[in-house]
């Protein structure tokens, strides 16, 4: 089983410019995640997606931060203008999330290491 | 919401002896406890979980203990190796997601 892909692997922009993410779950994983890990922390939960609709965007920054799952599987998350405090690991996660608690077992990607200058 | 304490923040041991890290939660109906370790530079692995109808689970030299009552549950690592140094997170579910301890360092000494 293929496990959850992200990219870039690394990305360095300087403040003010914009970035994005990609995200592909494993395969029939309903719900995706994306967090935000800043050294030294554990993770944020930044949105969660069930298929294409938004179940929790409650953490994230709206008025620089957006993401979209168009058609319930690849994800994208976008960050425009970047911050100086942006920098930071952004992991993308899947699990089956069809219900009842085996859904809930998480699985990362690699994450996209973001450093803004 | 939920709330998920994780203590200690950083734990040191010596090799050969065990680790225990101890992780309280607030929301009485979170059912799913998993526990994820975290090495330098990667990305969180889910090492052992356990549900809300086992008190306690085993994986070789993992081993997971919750007590509903009292909402706390443990991670014991036993025989601790070089290869067992990362951060450790606990979480618990809630509301569909997963709320995260703020971790654990676990730093084996040889």
């Amino acid at each position: 089983e293929a496990g959850v892909a992200q990219s870039p692997r690394y990305k360095i922009i300087e403040k003010r410019q914009s970035v994005a993410f990609w995200c592909n779950p494993i395969s029939g994983h309903a719900t995706l995640y994306w967090y935000q890990q800043i050294l030294g922390q554990g993770p944020k939960l930044l949105i969660q997606f069930q298929n294409n609709g938004v179940v929790d965007d409650s953490q994230l920054p709206k008025d620089r931060f957006s993401a979209e799952r168009l058609k319930g599987v690849d994800s994208t998350l976008k960050i425009q203008p970047a911050k100086l405090e942006d920098s930071a690991v952004y992991l993308c996660a899947s699990s089956q999330g069809t219900g009842g608690t085996s859904s809930y077992e998480q699985y990362f990607g690699p994450g996209t290491r973001l450093t803004v200058t | 919401g939920e709330n998920v304490e994780q203590h200690p923040s950083t734990l040191s041991v010596q090799e050969g002896d065990s680790a225990v890290i101890k992780c309280t939660y607030s929301d009485s109906a979170s059912n799913y406890f998993p526990w994820y370790k975290q090495e330098l530079g990667k990305r969180p692995q889910l090492i052992i979980d356990i549900r809300s109808n086992v008190g306690e689970k085993k994986d070789q030299r993992i081993a997971v203990t919750l007590n509903k009552t009292a909402k706390h549950f443990s991670l014991h690592i036993t025989e601790t190796q070089p290869e067992d140094s990362a951060v450790y997170f606990c979480a618990a579910d809630s509301n569909y997601q997963l709320i995260w301890g703020a971790g654990t360092k676990l730093i084996i000494k040889p």
